[in-house]
């Protein structure tokens, strides 16, 4: 089945204490892409990249990381967690980028 | 500031009528267009998309239409099903070369029995 995987699914974790989401696909897509959700703001792009190797800043990039070191995986990397982070997050990938991206199921997580 | 907007944050329809949802954008680099559609607790999924090049895209209950020259874009669905009840985003991308989606902040439908 063709689908996005993200882990973990829930995540409750404290100001400062680095975290990584997993997010990997089986449709040997190029582009990848996270973003996070928040109410009356819609989704925002954090980071996307297009193939290995390649990554690019979105519209939210601070205070995150990600890395491209494998086509099928785009871990998206908080190194010192804060409250404004709290957020739903989303993976995506397509077989390009600018037309239909599947979305992984999300992760909700809470920084306190 | 949002380059995409969905000024409705929610709409109720009774079941068998029709859904409109709006989108504005304000770019006018954007040339392709795309509506999502998400149940809670689950990721966003694909629904129709339309390329600046056409004014209307049709696929079973739902049409997109789109009118360049006002940088609106609408989805209409019909006939509204129970099951149709979700929250829709409308987003944007510039198209070739651009590998960024802009999203609207999202309109939630009810369909009522």
């Amino acid at each position: 089945e063709a689908q996005v995987t993200q882990n973990p699914r829930y995540l409750i974790t404290v100001t400062g204490k680095k975290l990584t989401v997993t997010c990997s696909q089986n449709m040997n897509h190029e582009y990848m892409s996270w973003y996070r959700q928040d109410p009356g703001l819609g989704l925002r792009q954090i980071y996307y990249s297009m193939n290995v190797e390649v990554t690019d800043k979105g519209d939210v990039p601070e205070g995150y990381k990600v890395s491209r070191k494998e086509k099928r995986n785009f871990p998206l990397i908080l190194e010192s967690p804060s409250p404004n982070q709290t957020s739903l997050y989303f993976c995506a990938s397509s077989g390009t980028p600018t037309y239909e991206q599947y979305f992984g199921p999300g992760t909700r997580l809470t920084v306190t | 500031d949002q380059q995409v907007k969905q000024n409705s944050p929610s709409l109720s329809v009774q079941e068998g009528r029709i859904s409109i949802l709006n989108c504005d954008y304000t770019n006018s680099m954007f040339d392709y267009f795309l509506w999502y559609k998400k149940y809670p607790a689950e990721g966003p999924t694909f629904l129709i998309s339309i390329s600046s090049i056409k004014d209307k895209n049709e696929d079973g209950r739902f049409t997109v239409f789109l009118n360049k020259s006002a940088k609106h874009l609408s989805l209409h669905i019909v006939p509204s099903q129970p099951g149709d009840s979700a929250v829709y985003f409308c987003a944007a991308s510039g198209g070739v070369g651009d590998y960024k989606l802009s999203f609207g902040a999202g309109t939630t439908v009810t369909v009522r029995a």
